[in-house]
C-alpha cells in the first residue's frame, strides 16, 4: 500500500513564525503535491513537483515555498505565517507512466492554525 | 471558467436509494478522470478511476462522456457509511490534477 505522510496532524504557530510542513511518500513517486482545504473553497493547489529539485507554482503560491531535495520527501515552508494561512494542508503524490496521470494518494493532512 | 464543477448538493436520500451525480470539466484534452471520497476531516481516498467505457465496483458505476465532457457516479442501494464528500477529479497532460469542490452526500435511516 502507498503510504503518504506527514510529519503533523495539528499544528498551533504565531502570526511572523516560519513553519515548515514535512511530506513523506514510500512508493517511488515523481510527482509531488501541496493543497489547502478551506471550506466552500474545495482543494487548491499551492505547489507541485514533478523531480527531485524541480518545483512548479499552483494556483495559490504567494507566501508558501517548497523544497525537494530528496524524491520521497516534499517540504512546504510558510516564511511568516499568516492568519489568512490557517487551514488543512494536504500532501499528495502519484506516478506517471507514458505520459499518463495515475491517481494521487493522499497524507492525512496538517491542520495548521495560526494566531 | 473552473475546470472542473460539480453540484455541491447536498444530497439527502433514504437508505437503499439510488444516487447520480455528475461533474463536468472544460478541457476536452483531459486525460484521466476520478472519484475520490472525503470523510469529514480526513484525507481524500480514491474511490475509483473512470474508464472510456464505463466502470463498476460493486454497488458503483461510474461512466466517462467524452463528447459532452462530464463523467458520473451512481450510487445503488445507498447504506449509512456512504455518508461523505465525493470528489470528481481531472487531469491534463501537465500531469496536475483538477477537483471539483466536492459534492456531499447524506444517506438517511
Amino acid at each position: 500500500d502507498v503510504k503518504v505522510t506527514q510529519s503533523s496532524r495539528y499544528l498551533v504557530k504565531r502570526t511572523g513564525e516560519k513553519v515548515f510542513l514535512e511530506c513523506v511518500q514510500d512508493m517511488d513517486h515523481e510527482n509531488m503535491f501541496w493543497y489547502r482545504q478551506d471550506p466552500g473553497l474545495g482543494l487548491r493547489l499551492i505547489y507541485f513537483s514533478y523531480d527531485v529539485k524541480m518545483k512548479e507554482k499552483g494556483d495559490i503560491p504567494e507566501g508558501y515555498s517548497v523544497s525537494r531535495e530528496k524524491k520521497e520527501r516534499f517540504s512546504l515552508i510558510l516564511e511568516s505565517a499568516s492568519t489568512n494561512q490557517t487551514s488543512m494542508y494536504l500532501c499528495a503524490s502519484s506516478l506517471t507512466l507514458a505520459g499518463l496521470s495515475y491517481e494521487q494518494y493522499f497524507g492525512p493532512g496538517t491542520r495548521l492554525t495560526v494566531t | 471558467r473552473k475546470e472542473v464543477e460539480q453540484d455541491p448538493g447536498p444530497f439527502n436520500v433514504p437508505e437503499g436509494a439510488t444516487v447520480a451525480f455528475n461533474c463536468t470539466y472544460s478541457n476536452s484534452a483531459s486525460q484521466s478522470f476520478f472519484w475520490y471520497r472525503q470523510d469529514c476531516r480526513k484525507e481524500p481516498k480514491l474511490l475509483m478511476s473512470v474508464y472510456s467505457s464505463g466502470n463498476e465496483d460493486g454497488r458503483f458505476t461510474a461512466q466517462l462522456n467524452r463528447a459532452s465532457q462530464y463523467i458520473s457516479l451512481l450510487i445503488r442501494d445507498s447504506k449509512l457509511s456512504d455518508s461523505a464528500t465525493y470528489l470528481c477529479v481531472v487531469t491534463n497532460t501537465g500531469n496536475q490534477f483538477y477537483f471539483g469542490t466536492g459534492t456531499s452526500l447524506t444517506v438517511i435511516p
